[in-house]
């Protein structure tokens, strides 16, 4: 399964609202994640099953969509949000990820 | 609290293996699924395969005839090692654990290692 993010690339002020897609070339239900990935850190799930918050993740984050259409919504931005995001499908085996968005400081 | 080390050789010659480490604290191996991904420079992100608290193994088609995943559980690591690489086998290798609702075990990570830069080049 072909996971397509967009944009790639996302320039964002503190406070802001910003969105995420990721697209599947099939249907996978809700089998999705979300991860954020900072330099010198794990990588941080921050969603699964579309929109589930993993445990810690912050409630201005959120994910919603099914079947072929996922979004990621961080609102109200803060510094610490400023990362690469993945999207990665695990209704097939293979799991496969998206290309990455870098959300940058505008 | 789950943590995750990978450690291994930051520099491999074409044709050659690779081995990796991953150290684990907090959880045991014998619980859970744990495995390897990759990310290639551009940022593609590949899954590799896995290895089971059971010890089974599941690896990547793409990668079948090359990889090897491994366990220590005395020591709480368990290992990957790629053969015959080539310069297409540089990457950023991490480990992660799948995530575990109570009853059934998912290809989603709830802990990443911090990852470890491979290349490969003569």
């Amino acid at each position: 399964v072909q996971m397509t993010q967009s944009p790639s690339y996302l320039a964002a002020s503190p406070g802001e609202s910003v969105s995420i897609s990721c697209k599947a070339s099939k249907s996978i239900s809700n089998n999705l994640a979300w991860y954020q990935e900072k330099p010198g850190k794990a990588n941080k799930l921050l969603i699964h099953s579309g929109s589930t918050l993993q445990s810690g993740t912050p409630s201005r984050f959120s994910g919603s969509g099914s079947g072929t259409d996922f979004t990621l919504t961080i609102r109200s931005l803060e510094s610490e949000d400023f990362a690469v995001y993945y999207c990665q499908q695990y209704n097939e085996y293979p799991p496969t990820f998206g290309a990455g968005t870098k959300l940058e400081l505008k | 609290e789950v943590q995750l080390q990978e450690s291994g050789p930051g520099l491999v010659k074409p044709s050659q293996s690779l081995s990796l480490t991953c150290s684990v604290t907090g959880y045991s191996i014998t619980s859970n699924y744990w495995g390897w991904i990759r990310k290639f420079p551009g940022n593609k992100m590949e899954w590799m395969g896995y290895i089971s608290y059971s010890g089974s193994t599941s690896y990547n088609p793409s990668l079948k005839s090359r990889i090897s995943i491994t366990r220590d559980t005395s020591k709480n690591q368990f290992f990957l090692q790629l053969n015959s690489v080539t310069t297409e086998d540089t990457a950023t290798y991490y480990c992660a654990r799948f995530g575990y609702d109570g009853t059934y075990y998912y290809y989603y990570f709830d802990y990443w290692g911090q990852g470890v830069m491979v290349t490969v080049s003569s």
